[in-house]
């Protein structure tokens, strides 16, 4: 069965830091998808990233940049020069297609980031 | 254009009692999703929706739970004989298709249910 591990349950830093998150999978198939989300202090899931097994480039937004790792089934968050506004839980994600029907997601425990000023 | 919207947004019963959660999606998503989140825990599904029928909904944790979506648009989560581990936030989450497992869902701000 999938699984999703967080092992790092809350982090802290001050504003300006790089901060690294860490997402370790498990999975049967071949054929899957990782998914990052940010749950600020409101509560509503907000999505970050999805990325594909085939398609192991790294990749940057803005602050954000991603880094897959096949080998070592992981899929790695890092958030550079950390801001207050950041402060959020961050969850990992999986979907892959060894049921039938739909995109059911495996979620991770979340990691709960903290930037302090 | 608007957001997956639900309904309420607080929701306090007692044991025993029968309460219902509501789901709008977002506008021409053929896909709904229902999760529920424990405190200090990841999401966890509990059915998936694919028009009006619930295609997989193996999360249900028992026959208490019900969930229908009779127009393939809003849905709605049943609960009956509510118990206190039921308490959770629930959340439901939309995608533009069923296509296979690369679908982005959008998730809405959730339900808080409290049963005291």
């Amino acid at each position: 069965a999938q699984k999703v591990t967080q092992a790092q349950t809350e982090i802290s830093v001050v504003e300006k830091e790089d901060v690294t998150l860490d997402c370790v999978y498990e999975t049967r198939d071949t054929t899957y998808y990782l998914f990052w989300y940010k749950q600020p202090p409101s509560g509503e899931l907000v999505f970050l990233i999805r990325r594909n097994s085939f398609d192991e480039q790294n990749e940057i937004s803005g602050r954000y940049s991603w880094n897959f790792q096949k080998s070592t089934s992981s899929f790695n968050f890092t958030i550079t020069a950390s801001q207050v506004v950041d402060s959020a839980v961050y969850f990992c994600a999986l979907s892959d297609t060894f049921k039938a029907a739909g995109n059911k997601l495996t979620f991770g425990g979340g990691t709960r980031v903290l930037v302090k000023p | 254009g608007a957001g997956v919207s639900q309904t309420p947004s607080n929701k306090v019963t007692e044991k025993g009692k029968y309460v219902e959660l509501r789901c709008d999606p977002i506008s021409g998503h053929t896909a709904l999703y229902w999760y529920r989140q424990s405190l200090g825990q990841g999401p966890e599904f509990l059915i998936y929706f694919q028009g009006t029928g619930a295609a997989d909904d193996s999360g249900l944790p028992n026959d208490r739970f019900f969930a229908v979506r009779p127009e393939g648009s809003v849905s709605t989560l049943k609960i009956q004989r509510t118990e206190r581990g039921d308490s959770a936030v629930y959340l439901c989450a939309s995608s533009l298709s069923s296509g296979g497992a690369g679908d982005t869902q959008y998730f809405g701000p959730g339900t808080r249910l409290t049963v005291l």
